[in-house]
């Protein structure tokens, strides 16, 4: 079974200041994707970012940066520099990489970070 | 290329009705899956469908909920009954084959059942 812990419930912070975000999964496949979701107080579900498990490197986009460690089954997110646009709930989700005719690549999610950047 | 389109948006229903949401993929795509997010709590799975055929649905409630994604239109999701318990944000996600790296999301259904 899959399964995706965020035990951050809440965080707030002040604008400029650094957030981290931690999640951790389990898993017992070998090859699996690791994804970030954002969503905005108006509800839809933004797509931030995929990692595939073979792929360890660390990646930075902006502001936003992804630390993945396999050795921890983490896969945290770290906003830099934060601004009050970035206030939203953060999931983190899972799947398989390779995908059974029986169940497809359905996304398992946390169970979310209600991130407030307070001005 | 439109994304995946969701409607209605926002459905209020009474008690006992019937609740339908309907999912149309993005051009090509011919999987679904649809997810079910209660309030204040994550996205969980619900069903996964193909064209025609109904590949998973382990998460479904066993009763009152059904799911099809038939070859000419949209897939719909069918909630009859419904009760306050089934107030929630419904997503559809498609995707051209059965890799998730190709999973797009649609903007939601929020269910009010008053």
């Amino acid at each position: 079974a899959q399964k995706v812990t965020q035990a951050q419930t809440e965080i707030s912070v002040v604008e400029k200041e650094d957030v981290t975000l931690d999640c951790v999964y389990e898993t017992r496949d070998t090859t699996y994707y690791l994804f970030w979701y954002k969503q905005p107080p108006s509800g839809e579900l933004v797509f931030l970012i995929r990692r595939n498990s073979f792929d360890e490197q660390n990646e930075i986009s902006g502001r936003y940066s992804w630390n993945f460690q396999k050795s921890t089954s983490s896969f945290n997110f770290t906003i830099t520099a934060s601004q009050v646009v970035d206030s939203a709930v953060y999931f983190c989700a899972l799947s398989r990489s390779s995908p059974r005719e029986t169940s497809g690549s359905r996304l398992t999610f946390g169970e979310g970070t209600q991130l407030t950047v307070n001005p | 290329n439109a994304g995946v389109m969701q409607n209605p948006r926002h459905l209020v229903r009474r008690r006992g009705q019937e609740a339908r949401l309907r999912c149309s993929p993005m051009k090509g795509h011919s999987h679904v899956y649809w997810y079910r997010q209660l309030p204040e709590e994550g996205l969980k799975f619900m069903v996964y469908l193909q064209k025609e055929n109904i590949i998973d649905e382990s998460g479904m409630p066993k009763e009152r909920f059904s799911a099809e994604f038939p070859k000419e239109g949209p897939s719909i999701l069918r909630i009859q009954q419904v009760v306050r318990g089934d107030s929630a944000a419904y997503f559809c996600a498609s995707s051209p084959q059965t890799n998730a790296a190709e999973q797009f999301f649609g903007p939601g259904t929020r269910l009010t059942v008053l």
